[in-house]
């Protein structure tokens, strides 16, 4: 099993644009989520998701939508990059379907920056 | 809404000793998990030990244990014999166990001397 995979590792962006962050994993898990983590911080939830179809916000959702239309998959779309959202990302899940009991399985992480 | 809070930026040890890692933190929940997970230069997240607050016992994973005290909401992690590979950030985690997913401390920074 490849376990939670994320494309790019690293992305440069300019002010404006538009971009997706790739998230599978071939687990069949059933909860998914995106964090973000700063400098000096933690990570923090941006958006998570308990299934196909259904999707909820974080405690940092501005800027990012998401949709969940198979199991495997879990993308992070920025509709217009700003610099505030230079960090690195990361794409997790869980066999809980219900959120975060059990052991988060963390992907590589993508680092964006965006100028 | 949980907080979860390391006051410890930066910890260094020698090679074979034993660290102990500081954390607290609130919650309203009256179910709930915590957590410790290592992050190395590489930057994966790797869980190192999971305690159920429902378990009074403290969990081991081999040289990693917890001191977890409920009424004092702490939750240390201690390493023992530590080696050159626990280098790394650490972060504490908390989890109401609900979709809202983990809330993490700001992390401590490991150094292992050797």
């Amino acid at each position: 099993n490849a376990g939670v995979t994320q494309t790019p590792k690293f992305q440069v962006l300019k002010t404006g644009q538009s971009m997706t962050l790739q998230c599978a994993q071939d687990m069949n898990h059933e909860y998914m989520s995106w964090y973000r983590q700063d400098p000096g911080m933690g990570l923090r939830l941006i958006h998570y998701s308990v299934g196909a179809g259904i999707t909820d916000q974080g405690e940092v959702p501005n800027g990012y939508n998401v949709s969940r239309s198979t199991t495997e998959d879990f993308p992070l779309r920025l509709l217009s990059a700003a610099p505030s959202q230079t960090s690195v990302y990361f794409c997790a899940s869980s066999s809980d379907s219900g959120g975060s009991y059990n052991e988060q399985f963390f992907g590589p992480g993508t680092r964006l920056t965006v100028l | 809404a949980q907080t979860v809070t390391q006051s410890q930026p930066e910890m260094s040890v020698q090679e074979a000793e034993t660290v102990t890692l500081s954390c607290t933190y609130d919650t309203s929940e009256s179910d709930y998990y915590l957590f410790w997970y290592k992050q190395p230069p590489s930057r994966q997240m790797i869980l190192v030990i999971r305690q159920e607050a429902y378990k009074q016992q403290n969990a081991t994973e081999n040289r990693f244990s917890v001191n977890f005290q409920k009424a004092a909401k702490s939750f240390s992690l201690k390493i023992s014999d530590s080696q050159l590979g626990d280098a790394a950030m650490y972060f504490c985690a908390s989890s109401g166990g609900g979709a809202d997913g983990l809330t993490f401390g700001k992390g401590t920074h490991l150094i292992i001397q050797p």
